[in-house]
């Protein structure tokens, strides 16, 4: 199976500045079959991107995906106070799922 | 709008069987696939399995000896079942619906339902 290791574990960040998460597959995704999503306390995963790149329906401008191969980032510009939660890198392949252990955002 | 509603057992001893049911509503259920995900401070986000509306199923190959997933399209209605549970089966379950149009990510997810076995 692909294994999604996510960087840094624990972002530390003021409302404003910009966020940059990391995730690495250990082989290539193919196909652009990669997600993220964001978790808050108490509540179930949120897609956010799909795709590498797009959008899903409700996620802000501010928040974009990119990367290819096996080395993907979601970028947050000029964080908002609801953006601080755990995000989640998600790929597929060989009808099989596979998430990173996740990158906190904090305050 | 697509909402998943689900319910189960929510304690559980060693060696008994999990039970989750997950209901959609709003939404036709067929041409879909439907996971079932769990999520634990050991393991984080794990995915256990999916099933359509044929009652195609594909299942995490670490969990598939204990895996059954099956669906009711009367009701639109597909359910999770793991036997033999252990302390490693505290988790809180998910279930969450597979679109093709967002290149098999899960669109849509339950509010999950928090499994604790213990004997």
């Amino acid at each position: 199976e692909i294994v999604l290791t996510q960087s840094p574990g624990t972002l530390s960040l003021s409302p404003g500045e910009r966020a940059t998460l990391s995730c690495r597959a250990s082989e290539t995704i193919s196909n652009n079959y990669f997600a993220w999503y964001q978790q808050k306390p108490g509540q179930a995963p949120r897609l956010l991107i799909y795709g590498v790149s797009s959008r899903a329906i409700g996620t802000p401008d501010r928040v974009s995906g990119s990367g290819s191969g096996t080395d993907f980032t979601l970028t947050i510009n000029g964080l908002e106070p609801e953006d601080f939660a755990v995000y989640y890198c998600q790929q597929y392949g060989s009808s099989s799922w596979t998430f990173g252990q996740g990158t906190k955002v904090e305050i | 709008q697509v909402q998943l509603q689900q319910w189960g057992a929510g304690l559980l001893q060693p060696s008994e069987t999990l039970s989750l049911t997950c209901a959609v509503y709003g939404w036709p259920f067929s041409g879909y696939y439907w996971s079932w995900i769990r999520q634990s401070p050991e393991k984080g986000l794990e995915w256990i399995g999916e099933i359509n509306h044929n009652g195609d199923t594909n299942y995490n190959p670490s969990l598939k000896s204990r895996v059954t997933i099956s669906v009711d399209t009367s009701k639109n209605q597909f359910s999770l079942n793991l036997n033999s549970v252990t302390v490693a089966d505290t988790a809180v379950y998910y279930c969450a619906r597979v679109s093709a149009t967002v290149l098999y990510a899960m669109d849509f997810w339950g509010q999950g339902t928090t499994v604790i076995v213990s004997s």
